[in-house]
C-alpha cells in the first residue's frame, strides 16, 4: 500500500491559465474522489469515479472544472481559465468498493496558488 | 443536502489528559455513516474513527471513542490519554447510506483545531 499521490504538490499560475493536477489512487482501489479545501474550511466534494465512469459531476464548481480518469487508474482534475477564488487545496481520495466500504483514503493534496 | 457542524474552532487540552470534540449534523436520512478526519500539519488527511447510523453501540477505536446521539443528531469525539501526535486538525464528515450520485461525497464540517499543551 504505496498510498494516494498527487502531483504537483504546489503550482502558482497566473490567472485565466489553465492548470491540471493528477492523482494517483491506491493501485487496487476502484473509486476516486477530487475535493476542495478552502482556508479555514473542511474538504468540499467535486467528483468521484468508479472506474473509469464519472459516476457524479453536478458538484464541480463550474464549467471550468473537469476531471477524467480514462482508464480507471489516474485521475486528472483540470481548472480553465483559472480565477483567484480558485486558489485552494485540491484533495485527492480513493477507496475500494465493498466490505469494509466508505474508508477514504486521501492524498497530500495539490496546493494552488492563483496570481 | 446535510449539513455538518462543528461549533469549536480550537480546543486545548493538557498531554495525558481528555479531550471531546464536539459534532452537529442535520439530515433528514435515516441511514448514514459518520467520520472522524484527523489532518496534521502540512500531512494527509487520516480516517480515525467510523460509525454507522443503524448501530447503537458507540465506535471505538484504541484512545478514541465517539458518542453518538441520533435523535440529538450529534457525534462528539472523545480522546483519552491526548498525546502530542494528537494535534492536528480534526473535521467531522457525513455520507449518506444511499448509493450513487453526490451521495457518495462525504459532506465535512469546518474543523477543530487541536491543540496538545505538553
Amino acid at each position: 500500500d504505496t498510498g494516494v499521490s498527487q502531483d504537483p504538490r504546489h503550482k502558482i499560475t497566473k490567472r485565466g491559465q489553465n492548470v491540471t493536477f493528477r492523482c494517483d489512487p491506491i493501485s487496487e482501489h476502484n473509486r476516486l474522489y477530487w475535493y476542495r479545501q478552502t482556508l479555514g474550511q473542511g474538504p468540499e466534494f467535486l467528483t468521484y469515479f468508479q472506474n473509469e465512469a464519472q459516476l457524479e459531476k453536478s458538484r464541480l464548481l463550474s464549467d471550468r472544472f473537469s476531471a477524467e480518469r480514462p482508464k480507471g487508474s489516474f485521475s486528472t482534475l483540470e481548472i480553465q481559465r483559472t480565477e483567484q477564488g480558485d486558489s485552494a487545496m485540491y484533495l485527492c481520495a480513493s477507496s475500494i468498493q465493498g466490505v469494509p466500504v466508505l474508508k477514504q483514503y486521501f492524498g497530500p493534496g495539490t496546493r494552488l496558488t492563483v496570481t | 443536502a446535510q449539513t455538518v457542524t462543528q461549533s469549536q474552532p480550537e480546543m486545548s487540552v493538557q498531554e495525558a489528559e481528555t479531550v471531546t470534540l464536539s459534532c452537529t449534523y442535520d439530515t433528514s436520512e435515516s441511514d448514514y455513516y459518520l467520520f472522524w478526519y484527523k489532518q496534521p500539519p502540512s500531512r494527509q488527511m487520516i480516517l480515525v474513527i467510523r460509525q454507522e447510523a443503524y448501530k447503537q453501540q458507540n465506535a471505538t477505536e484504541n484512545r478514541f471513542s465517539v458518542n453518538f446521539q441520533k435523535a440529538a443528531k450529534s457525534f462528539s469525539l472523545k480522546i483519552s490519554d491526548s498525546q502530542l501526535g494528537d494535534a492536528a486538525m480534526y473535521f467531522c464528515a457525513y455520507r449518506s447510506d444511499y448509493s450513487g450520485g453526490g451521495a457518495d461525497g462525504l459532506t465535512f464540517g469546518k474543523g477543530t483545531h487541536l491543540i496538545i499543551q505538553p
